[in-house]
């Protein structure tokens, strides 16, 4: 079964600085990749997705992310963070099950932008 | 603004009521997810409808029920239920295979 990993709980930042979200992700033939955020007593936005194409993805708010296959990664990036960027970020991978697709998450990254 | 509404936002409830929680989406999707998340922790994912049919059962207690009754709707009913079922509960849907799925803000949902 496919599955992710998201090597870091929590990740600390001043507002302004870059910061890396790590996600890696089990190998497999076609992989569907999301990030996913939650701010507090929200459900889940949609930041990026990769289906297939360019391994470099944008998203909204200004994160990107790369897919590497090579190193079953994707990592979750912004040069420059603000405040509001805190929240809790998912990663995920999309997989069938009996006909059907369901999203795997990870266990998530809690961002926290100080000023 | 969400393009998935659930209604209600909040819910107490006792162990022994029945109440339903409510899900709508008017783009199309021809899936449809209910997740339930606890507080720190990822959403788990409970049922999908797959064109108004269960295709995914991940062995919820049968204390939760869901239906389908048209291709914009989605419910969940709720009897019996215990003090480990507070939680935020999640509807999503998707347009296809491998597509994002698009969350409502949740129901959250607490047993007394």
């Amino acid at each position: 079964a496919q599955s992710v990993t998201q090597l870091d709980s929590q990740v600390p930042v001043f507002e302004e600085a870059p910061v890396e979200l790590r996600c890696n992700y089990s190998s497999s033939v076609s992989v569907y990749l999301f990030w996913y955020v939650q701010y507090p007593n929200q459900g889940l936005q949609l930041l990026l997705k990769y289906l297939s194409g360019s391994t470099l993805v944008k998203g909204i708010n200004g994160f990107e992310a790369e897919f590497n296959k090579s190193q079953t990664s994707f990592h979750l990036r912004k040069p420059s963070v603000h405040i509001s960027d805190t929240a809790e970020y998912f990663c995920a991978v999309s997989t069938t099950q009996g006909g059907s697709e369901k999203l795997v998450f990870g266990k998530g990254t809690k961002l926290t932008v100080n000023p | 603004d969400t393009e998935v509404t659930q209604t209600p936002k909040h819910l107490v409830m006792g162990m022994t009521n029945k109440k339903s929680l409510k899900c709508e989406q008017h783009m199309g999707h021809r899936a449809m997810y209910w997740y339930k998340q606890k507080a720190k922790k990822p959403p788990e994912l409970m049922f999908v409808y797959s064109y108004e049919k269960l295709s995914i059962n991940e062995s919820v207690p049968s204390r939760f029920s869901p239906e389908c009754p048209n291709s914009s709707l989605l419910n969940l009913h709720l009897h019996a239920l215990q003090p480990e079922d507070s939680a935020l509960y999640l509807c999503a849907s998707s347009r296809d295979r491998h597509q994002p799925q698009h969350f409502g803000d949740g129901t959250r949902l607490s047993i007394l």
